[in-house]
């Protein structure tokens, strides 16, 4: 029973380079959740996607960053043009059925690092 | 929308000591979990308690939803239990709203 598997662990991308994080959700999971954690700053929402679909993108920069869920293969956060500011820890989170009216909690993986030199 | 305060913002226990941290949250929530972030930047899911009282080794939670706090009982304090402790509550259907967290240093 493989939990949320986020890759690569740590990336490091110069300004100006795309970057580009995968997350795979549990097995039976149809939901994905993407949340940005800064330094020394709690995680905050970014995006919350079913497969093929985005259901809410209300904490996602309005530009350079997209996120996606395609029908076949992992959830891709892609940042374009990668500023300094973009340095920090992206979490991704998945359940098994959408809210509202879910109890089921979301289960984290471990993160992809992103350091912008 | 919803607000999540947690407290104390820091924390340096002796081993072995106990502690109690707490978080308050401005609405009705449908779900609440307490996470761990260890040193190495993981986060760990300690309890999922939307109400009521888990226990879970020297762990505990307990959320008391109609007076909207949650709160984490540490016993016999570990330095394997630094880092830090985050509430998470979520109300709406599609995202779950983090508190600033509790930064535990526990030293031998």
């Amino acid at each position: 029973n493989a939990g949320v598997m986020q890759n690569p662990r740590h990336l490091v991308r110069r300004r100006g380079q795309e970057a580009r994080l995968r997350c795979s959700p549990m097995k039976g999971h149809s939901h994905v959740y993407w949340y940005r954690q800064l330094p020394e700053e709690g995680l905050k929402f970014m995006v919350y996607l079913q497969k093929e679909n985005i259901i809410d993108e209300s904490g996602m920069p309005k530009e350079r960053f997209s996120a996606e869920f395609p029908k076949e293969g992992p959830s891709i956060l892609r940042i374009q043009q990668v500023v300094r500011g973009d340095s920090a820890a992206y979490f991704c989170a998945s359940s098994s059925t959408g809210q509202p009216y879910s109890n089921q909690p979301q289960h984290f993986g471990d993160g992809t690092r992103l350091s912008i030199l | 929308g919803i607000q999540v305060e947690q407290s104390p913002p820091d924390l340096i226990l002796q081993e072995g000591a106990n502690s109690t941290l707490r978080c308050n949250f401005s609405d009705s929530v449908n779900n609440l979990q307490w996470f761990h972030q260890n040193p190495w930047g993981q986060l760990i899911n300690l309890f999922y308690i939307p109400s009521g009282t888990k226990q879970n080794g020297r762990l505990s939670a307990t959320t008391v939803a109609t007076e909207r706090y949650s709160l984490l009982y540490i016993s016999s304090s570990q330095t394997t239990d630094s880092g830090v402790y985050f509430c998470a509550v979520d109300t709406s259907y599609d995202k779950v709203i983090f508190g600033p967290g509790t930064s535990l240093s526990v030293i031998p």
